[in-house]
């Protein structure tokens, strides 16, 4: 248990639906990130928030839709995906600023089946 | 751009054996670095970590190295067990994002 949570763990979805991914921490971290896994690829950096603003956006196509209402929480919102976005979500959280860079911590992340 | 890379995609090793794995970086800004271990169906979990100030941490059978001059960073961990097989990421953590790796696989042999 590393302290991030992220729910559905598995979520089979189709081509049409729209779906959210959630993200909870409660280690008093003041950034909080989604990456994607494929099948034998890096990790992908999507987004990142840090204090509870958007500061990267990697690229990452318009059909996923990231929200922070609040540092504690992360959503990753989903609305007609495409099979090759069927992967491991994965949502981490650190502590962030000028005078000091901890580790991230992540969640066991969301199975995602696109079908 | 910045980018993180591994020289290795799988290493095997013999159970007992010391394993090392190496990373290289490109961003000479990053000021800590990071190893995460992943094993299958988890998330990555954090291993150990190094600030630009040292050139050696040593945690429970583990050490990482950082030689900043040619920007690569290495784990090694002791005496392999089986439970170390996983795959193995380097990370970067310069300013507000972590910048991983291609990752490592690490298979232990009995």
């Amino acid at each position: 248990e590393t302290g991030v949570t992220q729910t559905p763990r598995h979520l089979v979805m189709g081509m049409t639906n729209k779906k959210s991914l959630k993200c909870e921490q409660h280690l008093g971290h003041n950034a909080m990130y989604w990456y994607k896994q494929s099948a034998k690829k890096p990790l992908e950096l999507m987004f990142v928030y840090s204090l509870e603003e958007r500061v990267e956006n990697n690229s990452v196509p318009s059909r996923f839709s990231p929200e922070c209402p609040n540092s504690s929480h992360l959503f990753l919102h989903l609305h007609t995906l495409q099979p090759e976005d069927s992967a491991l979500y994965l949502c981490a959280s650190s502590s962030v600023g000028s005078w000091m860079n901890t580790e991230a911590f992540f969640g066991q992340g969301t199975r995602l089946t696109v079908v | 751009g910045e980018s993180v890379g591994l020289h290795l995609p799988t290493l095997s090793v013999q159970e007992g054996d010391n394993s090392i794995i190496n990373c290289a970086y490109s961003n000479s800004a990053s000021d800590y670095f990071i190893w995460y271990k992943q094993e299958s169906g988890k998330g990555p979990q954090f291993i150990i970590d190094i600030r630009s100030n040292m050139d050696k941490r040593q945690g429970q059978r583990v050490t990482v190295l950082l030689n900043k001059t040619v920007k690569h960073l290495s784990l090694q961990i002791a005496a392999t067990q089986p439970g170390d097989s996983a795959v193995y990421f380097c990370a970067e953590n310069g300013g507000n994002k972590l910048v991983f790796g291609a990752g490592t696989i690490l298979r232990v042999k009995s």
